[in-house]
């Protein structure tokens, strides 16, 4: 199994400009979850897909951000326009969405967005 | 208020020691715990799922008091490859929302 595969790996812009980012998730798995990482914050939940239906949006830090799920093996973080204050190490993860006590996140490599 | 809180650490400890952390999570419905390790620069990756009655997993040990809303990870025997941050991960009432401390960073020296 290939795990959850995110690119790009880095991305350096500059401020104003679009980005996005990309996931596949881990095939069969009806979850996927976009995180953000810094070190002031930690890792946030911006959004999360169930069914490629988008679930929950409500830590997506602003309108400048958005995302999608447009077939079960695809979705896409765009950030429009970027600022510096969006550098952070985005992850996606994805799960078996099974009624479980013990689901497990499978997470990608992650992409270092700078933007400056 | 923070749903998931741990102390940032770090934990400096020689080879060989017992070490123990412990997080605190402010939804008394959450359904399930975990903790999950992480590399520097690396995804994170689970170490081990949190049961009621606590659970070991060779050197590591995972306890949960659900009364007073905490999680525990031991880690006996340490070593140099178990420098890493460590997050305690709650999954909230609604049903597939999981919660990420800020992580213990943990380092072991030779």
């Amino acid at each position: 199994d290939a795990g959850v595969i995110q690119s790009p790996r880095h991305e350096v812009t500059e401020m104003g400009q679009e980005v996005t980012l990309r996931c596949k998730p881990i095939s069969g798995h009806d979850y996927l979850f976009w995180y953000r990482q810094t070190m002031m914050r930690g890792l946030e939940l911006l959004i999360y897909f169930n069914n490629n239906v988008p679930i929950d949006d409500s830590g997506m830090p602003e309108d400048r951000f958005s995302a999608k799920m447009p077939n079960a093996s695809f979705s896409t973080l765009k950030i429009q326009p970027s600022e510096p204050r969006d550098s952070a190490v985005y992850f996606c993860a994805s799960s078996l969405g099974q009624r479980t006590t013990n689901e497990k996140l499978f997470f990608g490599s992650g992409t270092q967005l700078s933007v400056l | 208020r923070k749903e998931v809180e741990q102390d940032p650490g770090p934990f400096n400890v020689p080879e060989g020691a017992t070490v123990a952390f412990n997080c605190t999570y402010s939804n008394s419905a959450s359904q399930s715990f975990f903790w999950y390790r992480q590399d520097c620069r690396k995804e994170p990756k689970l170490l081990m799922s949190v049961y009621s009655s606590g659970n070991e997993d060779g050197r590591f040990t995972a306890q949960l008091n659900r009364a007073s809303q905490y999680i525990s990870l031991l880690i006996r025997d340490s070593k140099l490859s178990d420098s890493a941050t460590y997050l305690c991960v709650v999954k909230g009432n609604n049903f597939n929302k999981f919660y990420f401390g800020s992580g213990t960073k943990l380092n072991v020296k030779p």
